[in-house]
């Protein structure tokens, strides 16, 4: 299994609190990916990493920030967690190759906001 | 903007059926094309790939041709077995960006 770590793996929160989720790798993976899962929409892209401090948004990337300072971490923020942000959260990671090589993905953080 | 679309589940067949999940794609230029695998409870997990036209992906049974003249990547499998019963999602790599983007998933259900 590629070196992946999502935490926490669960997390329920209040609405308007902020809240920070961390995805690691131990693979030295250049683009680090966060998506979000929901019944009917499949997996969304939130934000994409594709360096240290180069990111760029995704589909659905409004209310989130994220934010890489080095290679192995790549960090989701929800500034003000809403309920419609209630969801399951997945890191991905991969090494760029004209679109060619696989995604690795994480075990997914479960985040309730009530 | 890039999409994939995929047929609406579940899917739901007897052990042994023959499988077709239909995946189409939008995207400028000529994206790499893949099929993941999610079973219950985990992360996503490759199941197949083509990066150009009539390219064929297989493993463990399934497969997948790479049509670029009708934008297409449908899943087939000749066989299906219990433990295929999972949620399957097709998904485009852009060249240029490396951008992953992803079906809504179909949901397999195979019964003894």
């Amino acid at each position: 299994d590629a070196g992946i770590t999502q935490s926490p793996r669960h997390k329920v929160t209040e609405t308007g609190t902020p809240v920070t989720l961390r995805c690691h790798q131990t693979e030295n993976h250049r683009y680090m990916y966060w998506y979000r899962q929901d019944p009917g929409h499949g997996l969304r892209l939130i934000h994409y990493s594709y360096g240290v401090k180069d990111t760029d948004k995704g589909e659905v990337s409004d209310g989130y920030s994220v934010s890489r300072s080095k290679t192995e971490d790549f960090l989701l923020t929800l500034e003000s967690a809403t309920s419609s942000q209630t969801s399951v959260y997945f890191c991905a990671i991969s090494e760029p190759g004209q679109g060619s090589t696989e995604a690795f993905f994480g075990q997914g953080t479960r985040l309730t906001v009530v | 903007g890039d999409s994939v679309t995929q047929m609406e589940g579940p899917v739901t067949l007897s052990e042994e059926a023959f499988l077709t999940i239909n995946c189409t794609y939008t995207a400028t230029g000529y994206p790499s094309l893949f099929w993941y695998v999610q079973y219950p409870g985990e992360g996503l997990q490759l199941l197949l790939k083509a990066t150009k036209a009539d390219d064929k992906g297989s493993n463990k049974g399934f497969e997948a041709t790479y049509r670029k003249e009708t934008t297409s990547f449908h899943l087939e499998k000749g066989s299906v077995q219990v433990s295929d019963s999972a949620v399957y999602f097709c998904a485009l790599r852009h060249k240029n960006t490396d951008k992953l983007i992803f079906g809504t998933g179909t949901r397999l259900q195979v019964f003894p």
